[in-house]
Order: C-alpha cells, then structure tokens, then sequence
C-alpha cells in the first residue's frame, strides 16, 4: 500500500532563505507526482506535476526533483519570500489509477 | 475564470440529517473528484468520475454518495449525517486520468 510522508510538519525560515521540502513515498512504481501549495481555509494549487520519467520540474523559483529509485521527491524554494508561507502538500498516483495518494504537508513559515 | 466552484462554504447539520454539497467547474474537464481533508491524515478520495456518465469509490466511500449531473457539475451526498463526517471537503477536477488537479475551495461541515 503507498504511503506517502513529508518532514518536518512545520518548519519556520527567515525571508531571503533557500529552502528544501522533502516528499517520501513507499511504492516506486509511480506514475506521476504533484507538489500542492495550499494557504489556510483554501483549496489546494497545483505547483508542479512531475511524470515518473521525468527528473525535476521547474516553475519560477520553484524546482521539485524526483528520485523513483530512492522514493524520494523534494520542492526547493529559493529566496523564500512571506508570501510563500503556506502548506506544501505532495501527492503521487500510480498507472493505471484516478487516486492519487497525498501526504500530510509540510507548514511552511517564512518570516519577515 | 471561475474554476471549480463548491457550495455551501459552511455548514453545520445535526447527527441524521441529510445533504448535498455542490460542485461546479467551468475548464470543460472530463474528470471531476471529492476529498475530505482531516487534521493528521491529509486528503482522502471519497468518490470520483472518470468521464460523463461514470461514478466509482474512493478510499473512503462509507456514508457518502454522489451523482455526476453533467459534464460541468458533481454532486456528493450525504445521508444520514454521523459526526465522524466533520470535516473539510473538496471538490477537485482534471482535464484527465492523472492530469493536474484543479480544487474548489472546500467546505466546512460539522455534524454534531
């Protein structure tokens, strides 16, 4: 059964900071994986979607890499900014299925 | 540029009471999805529609049932409401199986 974990749940980062949020999923016969931005009492956005042949996704600041063999993906933020503070959510989904599978999130603060 | 539309944002409803949420998307998108989102357990599928006219279980389907009237719009319903049903729900959709996902802004229910 996938299981999928992001860690830390929360993390706390002076503006202008880099930053890495980790993803780990259990099965690594994925068939794509979603990082998710969602802000409190929102919805979720879709930041990045990653096929499974791919390796890393970029979309401005934003890069999320993918490691299959690993089971490993990560969302790297560069010059973080307070208006990134949010939830990041990861979610995969493997062949052949409509559920995708999400994790917990990692509740990003970016300080002033 | 609407999106995915769901509506009531908030409602409370007494243990055995029934009702529907509703959700709307406007991206002519052919799949369409709910989620329930509870604290430490992240998103749950409860129901999705591959296409017009299908309908099949999640992974949390128990208590809930739902009706794709339309390409645009898919209902979910509840019942007989139980407080284990308190929770944030989201309606989501995409053009297709394991495409970007695209989700309303949820609604929160409280059964009591």
């Amino acid at each position: 059964k996938q299981e999928v974990t992001q860690i830390p749940a929360a993390l706390s980062v002076p503006e202008g900071e880099n930053l890495v949020l980790n993803c780990s999923f259990t099965d690594s016969a994925i068939y794509n994986l979603q990082w998710f931005r969602q802000d409190p009492g929102k919805g979720l956005t879709s930041l990045l979607l990653i096929q499974s042949s791919q390796r890393e996704q970029t979309s401005g600041r934003l890069n999320a890499s993918l490691d299959k063999s690993s089971g490993r993906s990560t969302l790297y933020i560069a010059a973080s900014q307070p208006g990134d503070s949010a939830t990041y959510l990861c979610a995969v989904t493997t062949s052949g299925t409509y559920k995708y599978i999400f994790g917990t999130g990692t509740r990003l603060k970016v300080l002033a | 540029n609407a999106g995915v539309t769901q509506t009531p944002k908030f409602q409370v409803l007494k243990t055995g009471q029934s009702m529907t949420l509703q959700c709307a998307q406007d991206m002519n998108h052919n799949s369409m999805y709910w989620y329930r989102q509870d604290p430490g357990m992240g998103l749950r599928l409860i129901y999705y529609s591959a296409s017009e006219g299908t309908t099949d279980k999640g992974e949390v389907p128990n208590g809930y049932n739902v009706s794709r009237l339309n390409k645009r719009e898919f209902s979910l319903r509840l019942e007989s409401a139980a407080p284990s049903q308190t929770s944030v729900y989201f309606c989501a959709s995409s053009e297709g199986q394991q495409e970007k996902l695209f989700f309303g802004s949820g609604t929160q229910l409280s059964v009591l």
